[in-house]
């Protein structure tokens, strides 16, 4: 199974500014995907990061706000812009090969807003 | 779309015992559930997973089962042990989508 990384692991950041997450897989894998998941809570899907085009965006979530590039198969980032203490999260990177197969998770970015 | 309802959402068991989680989905074109289990600071781990030509699939000491008419799918823990704590989570992905639907979790608590 792909080994997901993910950088930075953690980090505190003034409101205001902007962070980009990256997200690296060992391994060429067809879909890569970006969730939040709040302290206690479920997993929230951001956005399908597309390989070569935009990325495909859930409702609630804008690519002003989030801005994903994919440039390969086994490379993207996040972009959290302008946060304000409500984008406090941790954010997870997975990658799959889709229909029917199981993604695999990095172990998030914990970001704090202060 | 799919929604997936998981519970308990907590449980607690002595070392030893078995755990049961169960969850209920509504698309009844959902073919493919993976369990993940997530444990403090990290990131969700496949630890078993099923689709629907399937009734019941075992790794070691887990095992998952699926019932398709009724639209609901177990994981069974058991001898659980310290390691075992952890939330767990249940996701249902419907066949021709490559995005599962995630319950809600279910935080495990083993006590030695």
């Amino acid at each position: 199974s792909a080994v997901i990384s993910q950088k930075p692991s953690r980090d505190i950041c003034q409101r205001g500014t902007s962070l980009t997450i990256q997200c690296q897989v060992d391994s060429q894998v067809t879909m890569m995907f970006w969730y939040r998941q709040q302290p206690g809570q479920s997993l929230t899907l951001i956005a399908t990061a597309n390989q070569g085009s935009e990325a495909t965006y859930e409702s609630g979530f804008v690519i002003d706000k989030f801005p994903i590039s994919r440039p390969n198969l086994t490379f993207s980032t996040l972009t959290v812009s302008n946060m304000s203490p409500e984008d406090s999260s941790i954010y997870l990177c997975s990658g799959g090969e889709g229909d029917g197969q199981p993604q695999h998770f990095g172990d998030g970015t914990r970001l704090s807003i202060l | 779309g799919e929604n997936v309802e998981q519970h308990p959402s907590t449980l607690s068991v002595q070392e030893g015992d078995s755990a049961v989680i169960k969850c209920t989905y509504s698309d009844s074109a959902s073919n493919y559930f993976p369990w993940y289990k997530q444990e403090l600071g990290k990131g969700p781990q496949l630890i078993i997973d099923i689709r629907s030509n399937v009734g019941e699939k075992k790794d070691q000491r887990i095992a998952v089962t699926l019932n398709k008419t009724a639209k609901h799918f177990s994981l069974h823990i058991t001898e659980t042990q310290p390691e075992d704590s952890a939330v767990y989570f249940c996701a249902a992905t419907t066949g021709g989508s490559y995005i599962p639907t995630f319950g809600r979790g279910t935080s495990l608590i083993v006590h030695p």
